[in-house]
């Protein structure tokens, strides 16, 4: 797996955009970058996942440098459930045995 | 959909006990994962089945731990004579091919 690079915590106010950065500077050419999130006490939930253009859900907009070094996961308007542990992977094979990292802690605040 | 089971939610035993987790996939899903996760640390893969097929373990899976998936559907975790370094959150994870991972809620094993 590409070795991803995440800050260990950020804050965001609540209705505000929060925006989670993610470097895989070794990241190749076949290698989708997935984000995932842990709320405490669950287990991982899928948010997104992208390889070239950038991603839009219901969840959330991952946008990813022309690059393909980094990406930004953004949740538009962050609500306090929204408070959780954001993963971002790089996984060698295309969704197979993630590697999970430390992650970024993102806390929204009311 | 009712999403990935586990049982138990939470387990405590005695150091030396055996110990065995279950999981229920989704039921079209043809590969299951398990993971453990201590305070504070992101999941670790363990193993993983495509059908009933274990095509691989990680290192962190000593040969006290065992998993099956004897029909390609549940799949069983064993710890045998369970150590207070055992003591974690087993996740168990499944998925249609190489697609999304759906974790379950986990295991929390407390081994005193």
């Amino acid at each position: 797996d590409a070795k991803t690079t995440q800050p260990p915590s950020m804050d965001c106010a609540e209705g505000r955009a929060a925006n989670l950065p993610c470097n895989h500077s070794t990241i190749s050419g076949n290698e989708y970058v997935y984000w995932y999130r842990q709320i405490h006490s669950q287990g991982p939930q899928y948010i997104i996942h992208g390889l070239k253009n950038n991603e839009t859900n219901e969840m959330a907009s991952l946008i990813i440098t022309e690059d393909r070094k980094s990406s930004t996961l953004i949740l538009p308007h962050a609500t306090l459930r929204d408070t959780a542990v954001y993963y971002c992977i790089a996984p060698r094979d295309y969704g197979n045995k993630l590697v999970f990292g430390a992650g970024t802690i993102l806390r929204v605040k009311s | 959909d009712t999403g990935v089971s586990q049982n138990p939610r939470h387990k405590i035993t005695k150091r030396g006990q055996n110990v065995t987790f279950r999981c229920d996939p989704i039921s079209e899903h043809n590969r299951l994962y398990w993971y453990r996760q201590t305070l504070g640390q992101g999941p670790e893969f363990l193993t993983y089945f495509q059908n009933e097929a274990q095509l691989e373990k990680s290192r962190l899976l000593s040969d006290r731990f065992s998993a099956e998936r004897p029909k390609g559907s549940f799949s069983t975790l064993e710890i045998q004579r369970t150590e207070q370094g055992d003591s974690a959150m087993y996740l168990c994870a499944s998925s249609l091919m190489s697609e999304k991972l759906f974790f379950g809620s986990g295991t929390q094993l407390s081994v005193l």
